[in-house]
């Protein structure tokens, strides 16, 4: 079983509408949980950093984390075609010191297509 | 945010050669790693880079194989050497400035091996 668990997808989606991403996990020293938007022949980009459970807002994107479920999701209102790209659910322990220090272990990720 | 300037951003290389991949910061950070991600996948890390010292690989990943340079809080790199065409990934670098704070990457180095 990996660590890490997302929604392979991929998602088509109408323009405006609600898209809900979603990673489990099973490592529960994991405290620190990122998405990252991905575009085609680009590197990764940070969305949303948050830490510990409940909910992150910016903009249209919201950060949702459940840690007793081991649950994270990234909700995207009022989609648009410009937010077509590859979705990565990524986290961290950081327990100094030690193997995981600081490093980012990542979902799958999960291709989305907006189309007008 | 950290400003990553990763180069070459993409390179054709023969198989049995090795590239050097170099990552520039902005400023300067605690924690440098160098990620690979393979066509049509997710990022796996190689190893963290760390200043002054060896580089600490993860399972799978060995120095002969892919050494890594941190001379100082800015600036790193990877060689991938001896390739082969299963050496074809974007590879990435990764920043963050200490425990706790965000990730920010670079732009990837596309590299086919033929």
């Amino acid at each position: 079983q990996k660590e890490v668990e997302q929604d392979p997808g991929p998602l088509s989606v109408p323009e405006g509408a609600i898209v809900s991403l979603n990673c489990t996990y099973s490592n529960s020293a994991f405290q620190y949980f990122m998405w990252y938007r991905q575009y085609s022949r680009k590197g990764p980009e940070l969305l949303m950093y948050t830490y510990s459970s409940g909910n992150k807002e910016d903009g249209r994107f919201t950060a949702q984390v459940d840690k007793s479920s081991k649950y994270i999701s990234l909700f995207i209102r009022d989609s648009q075609p410009s937010d077509s790209a590859t979705y990565l659910c990524a986290m961290s322990a950081e327990n100094a010191g030690g193997t995981s220090y600081g490093k980012l272990t990542f979902g799958q990720g999960t291709i989305l297509t907006v189309h007008p | 945010s950290a400003v990553i300037s990763q180069k070459p951003s993409r390179d054709i290389c023969q198989r049995g050669t090795s590239l050097t991949i170099q990552c520039q910061v902005d400023s300067q950070v605690t924690m440098m790693f160098w990620y690979r991600q393979q066509p049509g996948q997710s990022l796996t890390l190689i190893a963290t880079a760390n200043q002054g010292s060896e580089a600490t690989y993860e399972s799978g990943f060995v120095i002969d194989k892919f050494p890594i340079s941190r001379p100082n809080l800015t600036f790193s790199t990877l060689t991938v050497s001896n390739m082969s065409p299963e050496d074809s990934s974007i590879y990435l670098c990764s920043v963050r400035r200490g425990p706790g704070t965000e990730a920010f990457f670079g732009q990837g180095t596309r590299l086919t091996v033929v």
